[in-house]
């Protein structure tokens, strides 16, 4: 069975602090993780995949086998960060994504 | 424009009606899913298609059915509505040309049955 733990459920810090929201999967096979991000108001998008080795917003994360983890940072959050974070694993096939309880991630000024 | 939509965005009905929450995607895409979240809980997949005439279980037990008649339409319906189906209701659809599990949602469907 797949599962994905994301350990806290509030993150706050400062505007311009550095960010990590953790992210942790079980998984047998190679998994794939993204993660997803809910802004107020807005519908869930995608908002990186590790495949993809690519910074969105200013936000990058490492798929680390070894630890089993997929972490998102920033090294300088920004207002407009704050949002609700959900990670997710797919399985190999492909059908099925398991997300994360989320973390929402407060950015004060 | 090529978007995913469900309706209603809000729906209060009572114990022991039938109701059914519209999912329509307008992309082209094979793959649909349904996914239920209670507020602030993880989001469990409940149902998914591969295409027309293809429906699946998800990793989470539920009373609802769904059907893909069209590829575009992807309705989910609970034939008699209990209090403990107060969730809120995402659909969603993918395309794997775009990347595996690139799953884009639609803006979901809460449903409070009283």
């Amino acid at each position: 069975a797949q599962r994905v733990t994301q350990p806290e459920k509030l993150l706050s810090v400062f505007k311009g602090a550095p960010v990590e929201l953790k992210c942790n999967y079980s998984y047998s096979g190679s998994p794939e993780l993204f993660w997803y991000v809910q802004y107020s108001r807005q519908r869930l998008q995608l908002l990186l995949r590790h495949i993809s080795r690519e910074s969105i917003k200013g936000f990058t994360a490492d798929l680390n086998k070894g630890e089993t983890s997929f972490h998102l940072k920033k090294p300088f959050a920004q207002e407009e960060d704050s949002a609700m974070y959900y990670c997710a694993l797919s399985n190999n096939a492909g059908n099925m994504l398991t997300f994360g309880g989320g973390t929402r991630l407060m950015v004060k000024p | 424009e090529a978007d995913i939509y469900q309706t209603p965005r809000y729906l209060v009905i009572g114990t022991g009606k039938k109701i059914t929450l519209e999912c329509s995607q307008t992309m082209g895409h094979d793959k649909m899913y349904w996914y239920q979240q209670d507020p602030g809980m993880e989001l469990h997949l409940i149902h998914y298609s591969y295409g027309v005439n293809s429906t699946e279980k998800g990793d989470l037990s539920s009373e609802s059915t769904v059907s893909r008649i069209r590829t575009e339409h992807f309705p989910l319906t609970l034939e008699s509505a209990r209090p403990s189906h107060t969730s809120q209701y995402l659909c969603a659809s993918s395309d794997p040309g775009t990347g595996r599990n690139t799953i884009y949602f639609g803006e979901g469907s809460w449903l409070t049955v009283v």
